[in-house]
């Protein structure tokens, strides 16, 4: 089936530095991948879609140049939280679409847990 | 907003019993899919059911879809300890998939 490897599955930075996510699809090309926030135990919300390609399209509120995200292949987004604050901690979680006829149908990493001190 | 609603937030019940959620939205759908997350993990795709469907069975899992009452529901029959988890339904309009915010289902041993 599919998978989806996200890296790091935690990291514990200082404030001001950067961090950088990887999410690789392992058996399948995506076009197409997503990245998650989730604080504890709320639902996830959607930060951005990332196109190979192409630039990546942020949700309304998420600062673009806070939260960089790279499609540079058909296997790989990365996410770089940059200049990183304590409120930026949280659960980050990546998703490829594998385009089930038409259904956007996600397959999930394991998610990075990012603790800003 | 196109978030989906979910009914309960928490739940808890013996195993063996079955459980049921519920999820309500307010917008026109192209399908409705149900997760599961294990605590501190990614999420795991269960069933997608499309909105001219009506009812979908997988396993012990049984989703039913009613548009005109923009509702559906998950039922995990039989259930075991190892459903203990966070259960998500995402609505899929035009493109996006929008997550709610999850029924906390707890199976006691």
């Amino acid at each position: 089936g599919a998978v989806v490897s996200q890296h790091p599955s935690w990291v514990i930075c200082k404030s001001g530095t950067s961090v950088k996510i990887e999410c690789r699809s392992l058996d399948f090309q995506a076009t197409t991948m997503f990245w998650y926030r989730q604080f504890p135990k709320q639902s996830l919300m959607l930060m951005a879609t990332s196109n190979e390609g192409s630039k990546a399209t942020y949700e309304q509120g998420v600062e673009k140049d806070k939260f960089l995200i790279n499609h540079a292949s058909l296997t790989l987004s990365t996410l770089t939280v940059t200049s990183a604050h304590p409120e930026d901690s949280s659960f980050y979680i990546c998703s490829a679409s594998r385009g089930l006829s038409g259904a956007n149908v996600l397959t999930f990493g394991a998610g990075s847990r990012l603790t800003v001190l | 907003s196109q978030q989906g609603e979910e009914d309960p937030q928490a739940l808890s019940i013996q195993e063996g019993e079955n459980a049921t959620m519920n999820c309500s939205y307010k917008t026109s759908i192209n399908n409705l899919q149900w997760y599961r997350q294990n605590s501190g993990r990614g999420l795991v795709h269960l069933i997608l059911i499309r909105s001219n469907e009506r009812e979908k069975h997988s396993g012990r899992l049984r989703v039913t879809l009613d548009t005109s009452k923009k509702s559906s529901s998950l039922l995990i029959t039989a259930s075991r300890a190892a459903d203990t988890a966070s259960y998500f339904c995402a609505i899929q309009g035009a493109q996006k998939l929008v997550f709610g915010q999850g029924t906390r289902l707890t199976i006691n041993p």
